[in-house]
């Protein structure tokens, strides 16, 4: 099972929209519409943004929203704010009950 | 909403033995799938494990097949992952997670976890 590639990290201004990938292949992000995203802050647990590529849990902003084309996912975050400023984390279903989770990106609003 | 609470973590020398507890409130936890994702600090998230809803069906990551066994008490509402002949790279912060059909899987529930360390 390898991790999906996310870019380190990502930046903008607040008011911006920012758009953070999520790479993976046809046996995970590919193959099936469960990929999911996480939002964490420093010493918290994640948090839930986006389930099934698009959806999002009551609760969560419109400002998440979240995409798919092949192999590569994605979530936007628009007119970002200083409060967006958290490590992102996406995930898909690999088949077999398994999961993958990508290595993160650290959003920073300038 | 609901809430899970992990203990059991520690400093154990490799080759040792741990057995993580996860016990869980405020939802019918026997309903649901649980899973094990552990966390590096300061790093990325890595699934581990998932049990099904009446324990008889779990799933493991390859890097801790036949390693680790996840188990669950549905009658005490608590998780569980027994981890031997555990490894420095086993260190981790260890999540405690639900997951729903209502959200397609996604992990919707997270407890705040609980430290491994191995180390001599």
């Amino acid at each position: 099972q390898s991790a999906l590639t996310q870019p380190a990290s990502v930046s903008g201004s607040p008011g911006q929209s920012i758009t953070i990938s999520c790479t993976g292949s046809s046996g995970d992000v590919g193959a099936y519409n469960l990929v999911s995203w996480y939002q964490q802050f420093p010493g918290k647990a994640p948090k839930l943004l986006i389930h099934e590529v698009s959806k999002r849990p009551s609760g969560i902003s419109d400002r998440f929203s979240g995409s798919k084309s092949g192999n590569t996912a994605s979530l936007t975050v628009s007119g970002v704010q200083v409060v967006d400023e958290a490590v992102y984390f996406c995930c898909s279903s690999a088949g077999d009950n398994k999961w993958v989770f990508g290595g993160g990106t650290t959003l920073t609003v300038l | 909403e609901g809430q899970l609470v992990e203990s059991g973590g520690g400093l154990v020398q490799p080759g040792g033995s741990l057995r993580l507890s996860c016990e869980a409130s405020g939802f019918n936890f026997s309903s649901f799938w649980m899973h094990w994702i552990r966390q590096v600090p300061g790093k990325g998230l890595a699934w581990v494990s998932r049990i099904n809803t009446n324990g008889r069906r779990t799933t493991y990551a390859d890097s801790v097949k036949g390693q680790f066994t996840i188990s669950r008490d549905n009658a005490k509402n608590t998780l569980f992952l027994q981890m031997n002949r555990l490894r420095v790279e086993d260190t981790a912060l260890y999540y405690c997670v639900r997951s729903s059909l209502v959200t397609g899987d996604g992990f919707d529930i997270w407890g705040r976890g609980t430290l491994v360390t191995v180390s001599s």
